[in-house]
């Protein structure tokens, strides 16, 4: 059974930095891309940022190009996103998600999500 | 970047009635269209990828059709399950991969 677990989420001031962690299981890791998406209170669903396979590409939002790095550690079956400069626009419940295929697509599985909040 | 617009925002169905969700692309994503589920609480759940190929475990009451710009997710005899908000989502051109705003299924 596909399984993902987020952590890292929690209460940061702005400016601060967050690194949050995407453990999975049930699935050979390296074969399928990662994203990660999220949802501000009271608004609709945002992608984020992709990685595939290999980890060797990488995909951002516009909203956050520069100041959040993907990564991923094949090794230990763990997706990584490192946050900084971050604002109250980063505000969500961050996702995890496995796609369908070595390079992003359609996400087939989802963890149940970690909450950032960024406040002073 | 390509622009999703779902249509309506808000719909409101009798259980045992069908629903009809519309996907607007601002420029062609092949089949490249996938629609989620959200509940809330709980993650998205994929029900369609590749437009009109349904998710492993979907109920056959869930369909989905279109190609290039215009997609429809079709729900047959709605549930009470079946409330909740649905996204279309292009992974044809990319970044970002964009969602549409969703639409809201509640019960009439």
């Amino acid at each position: 059974e596909v399984h993902l677990l987020e952590s890292g989420g929690g209460l940061v001031q702005p400016g601060g930095s967050l690194r949050l962690s995407c453990v999975v299981s049930g699935f050979t890791f390296s074969s399928y891309a990662m994203t990660w998406v999220r949802q501000a209170p009271g608004k609709g669903l945002e992608w984020v940022a992709g990685i595939s396979g290999s980890g060797g590409s990488t995909y951002y939002a516009d909203s956050v190009k520069g100041r959040f790095t993907i990564s991923r550690d094949n090794a230990k079956n763990t997706m990584f996103l490192q946050m900084n400069t971050l604002g109250a626009e980063d505000t969500a419940l961050y996702y995890c998600a496995k796609d369908s295929s070595v390079v992003p697509a359609a996400s087939h599985s989802w963890g149940q999500g970690t909450l950032v909040t960024v406040s002073s | 970047e390509i622009v999703l617009t779902q249509s309506p925002a808000t719909l409101s169905v009798s259980p045992g009635e069908r629903a009809t969700l519309s996907c607007r692309a601002s420029q062609t994503v092949t089949d490249n269209l996938a629609w989620y589920q959200h509940k809330p609480g709980q993650p998205p759940k994929l029900l369609i990828y590749s437009a009109s190929t349904r998710a492993t475990g979907i109920p056959a009451r869930f369909s989905g059709s279109g190609s290039g710009t215009e997609f429809t997710l079709t729900i047959s005899s709605l549930q009470s399950e079946d409330f909740a908000v649905y996204y279309c989502q292009q992974y044809n051109s990319w970044p970002p991969y964009n969602f549409g705003q969703g639409t809201k299924l509640e019960i009439k």
